[in-house]
């Protein structure tokens, strides 16, 4: 079946320091991927994605390469921010479907 | 601004009492979505809705219901509230790269 997996949480980093948190899949096909953020006590948002092998999503910095060879779709930043603290989600649109599937989370904390 | 709202953003409630979330898109998407939050289940599909009185079961159904007479809106209801219903609720609407825009939740407390 469709999964995503995440790097587990709790997260927490000094401002300015480098950012990666992993995220693996399965899915049959070519799946498209997302990577939601969510601050306290707000909706999920759009932070950026890719819909096709070799894509980089990118948006306020951050990034993602789709690559099919490893299933993965790792989130990156250069340079995290105290504003960086929220909560995120991988997740993933299996091809053909309407669904999403979402990975369990990575709560991060930016320490200044 | 995905233009989707949620209607109440908060509310407490007693056990066995009927509850209506409201969710209103102003962007005539044709899917909705509603889901739940809790801690250590990340976001659960309850159901969603592919076009005006189209709906289906996701994986946490049991206990809910939906209708949707008009594009802009779909409701979720609690035919008998429980206290294991007590969540945070989300409404999404999928874009055109099948991505989802979500809603700001409403947080419900079934005493």
């Amino acid at each position: 079946g469709n999964s995503v997996t995440q790097m587990e949480g709790p997260v927490t980093l000094s401002e300015e320091a480098f950012l990666t948190i992993n995220c693996t899949y399965t899915a049959t096909g070519y799946p498209s991927l997302f990577w939601y953020v969510q601050y306290p006590g707000e909706g999920l948002q759009l932070l950026l994605k890719a819909t096709k092998a070799d894509d980089k999503g990118s948006n306020k910095g951050f990034e993602a390469t789709y690559r099919k060879e490893t299933t993965s779709f790792h989130l990156e930043k250069g340079s995290v921010q105290v504003s960086d603290s929220a909560v995120y989600f991988c997740a993933l649109k299996p091809q053909g479907a309407q669904k999403l599937v979402f990975g369990q989370g990575t709560r991060l904390t930016i320490n200044p | 601004d995905a233009g989707i709202t949620q209607s109440p953003r908060h509310k407490v409630t007693e056990t066995g009492t009927p509850v209506t979330l409201r969710c209103h898109q102003t962007e005539n998407h044709r899917y909705m979505y509603w889901y739940r939050q809790d801690p250590g289940h990340g976001l659960r599909l309850i159901h969603y809705s592919y076009g005006v009185k189209d709906t289906d079961k996701g994986e946490v159904s049991d206990g809910y219901s939906v209708s949707r007479s008009k594009t802009e809106d779909f409701l979720l209801t609690l035919e008998s509230a429980t206290s294991s219903q007590t969540s945070v609720y989300f409404c999404a609407i999928s874009g055109s790269y099948g991505e989802q825009f979500f809603g700001p939740g409403t947080r419900l407390t079934v005493l």
